[in-house]
Order: C-alpha cells, then sequence, then structure tokens
C-alpha cells in the first residue's frame, strides 16, 4: 500500500482534458514539493513535473501540476495519444529521518 | 549527457543477498551536490524508492527496507551499489539507479536521469 494515494486508472479522448489526483499527509505533500513521473510502456520513469508545478525543459505546456494543502494534481490538456502511460506522484516524506515516497500510480488511457 | 547503467545478477536465490551496481557516465559522482538512488518496481505494479547515497557516503533509506539495505559508492570506479540481503520472492523487480540533474541538490531532489532498468527475479 502506497504512502501517497492515486486513483488506478483514469481515461479521455483526445483533445480532452483530465486530472489525476494524489493525496497524501502533512509530513510529506503537506509540508514538501511534489513531483510527477511518467513512465511509459516498458521505458523508465519520466520526470514530468518538479516543485508543485514546474516543468523540465522539453515537457509540453500541456502538463500542469498544483498542490493544495496535503493534496496535488496533475492536469493533461489537449490529451494525445503518446499521453498513454502510466503516472507517479511522488514527495519527500520528513517523518523518521525523512525518504521519498511514491504514490500507487495512474494508468492513463486515451480512448 | 548523464547516463546511469545497472549491472549484476538476474536472478537471486531466495534467503541470499542481491547485488546492484550502478556506473555512471558522463559526469563525475564526486563532484554532484545531490544524492543517488536506487528505486525498484516490482512488475505490474508501482514504484518503491529504496535509498539514496551522497558521494561522501552519507545515506538515506527507505524505513521499510532499511534493516536489510546497503547502499555504497566507489567514487574511483564512477559507481554506486546496492545490496538487499534475505530476498524473497516479494524482492523481485525491476531495479533502476536514478539520479537528479545539477539543477537541484541535497537528498530532496527529483531523479532526473535513470538507468534502463534491471530485472532480478527471485526464485531457487
Amino acid at each position: 500500500q502506497s504512502v501517497l494515494t492515486q486513483p488506478p486508472s483514469a481515461s479521455g479522448t483526445p483533445g480532452q482534458r483530465v486530472t489525476i489526483s494524489c493525496s497524501g499527509s502533512s509530513s510529506n505533500i503537506g509540508s514538501n514539493y511534489v513531483y510527477w513521473y511518467q513512465q511509459l510502456p516498458g521505458t523508465a520513469p519520466k520526470l514530468l513535473i518538479y516543485r508543485n508545478n514546474q516543468r523540465p525543459s522539453g515537457v509540453p505546456d500541456r502538463f500542469s501540476g498544483s498542490k493544495s494543502g496535503t493534496s496535488a494534481s496533475l492536469a493533461i490538456s489537449g490529451l494525445r495519444s503518446e499521453d498513454e502511460a502510466d503516472y507517479y506522484c511522488a514527495a519527500w516524506d520528513d517523518s523518521l529521518s525523512g525518504f521519498w515516497v511514491f504514490g500507487g500510480g495512474t494508468k492513463l488511457t486515451v480512448l | 549527457q548523464l547516463q546511469l547503467q545497472e549491472s549484476g545478477p538476474g536472478l537471486v536465490k531466495p534467503s541470499e543477498t542481491l547485488s546492484l551496481t550502478c556506473t555512471v557516465s558522463g559526469g563525475s559522482i564526486s563532484s554532484s551536490s545531490y544524492y543517488w538512488g536506487w528505486i525498484r518496481q516490482p512488475p505490474g505494479k508501482g514504484l518503491e524508492w529504496i535509498g539514496s547515497i551522497y558521494y561522501s557516503g552519507s545515506t538515506y533509506y527507505n524505513p521499510s527496507l532499511k534493516s536489510r539495505v546497503t547502499i555504497s559508492v566507489d567514487t574511483s570506479k564512477n559507481q554506486f551499489s546496492l545490496k538487499l540481503s534475505s530476498v524473497t520472492a516479494a524482492d523481485t523487480a525491476v531495479y533502476y539507479c536514478a539520479s537528479p540533474s545539477i539543477t537541484f541538490g541535497g537528498v530532496i531532489a527529483p531523479f532526473d536521469y535513470w538507468g534502463q532498468g534491471t530485472l532480478v527475479t527471485v526464485s531457487s
């Protein structure tokens, strides 16, 4: 069972806007930045969003992140077939000595 | 461009120790200001952070694995390694080594560069 909670699946049609939620607690999302990773089938994860809402170079502005309290969201606008992938949220957890926690992942299907 | 490559046995017997090495090219571990990490992914499941190490040898571990994990670094070879003891079938996973980019520093730095991953199966 993952520390961060994500819906197992999401879907949308091309051109639509979809959002993926990520719920945590005061020791992780509530007190630290949220990061999002995209994992295409058979490949290593790719950093998609850092520090809640920042995009690394090369990530389209169709991808955006937000955070409020102990929850965060990833939004994908203008959905494209190549966006079909698994999406993971992550955050640093301040409890104990500190450690990274991930969400269980959301499988996005483009219908 | 930083590149990471995992290496090690693809099959480990139950109760034995899993050992993997990550070789870094295109950058130097000893000149980095961030922590290098190991993450794993059981087949069909999500990501789990195992632990991270600084060039000095300072480490952070996942509390759920801490009693069985040792991560070490060899700056002369530009490598860092993972040892996971007393493995069971539940440790079967793709193991990734990963690194932040120079944009970040410290341990709270996201993983921007990933190795291709190596599948380790625990079976007799």
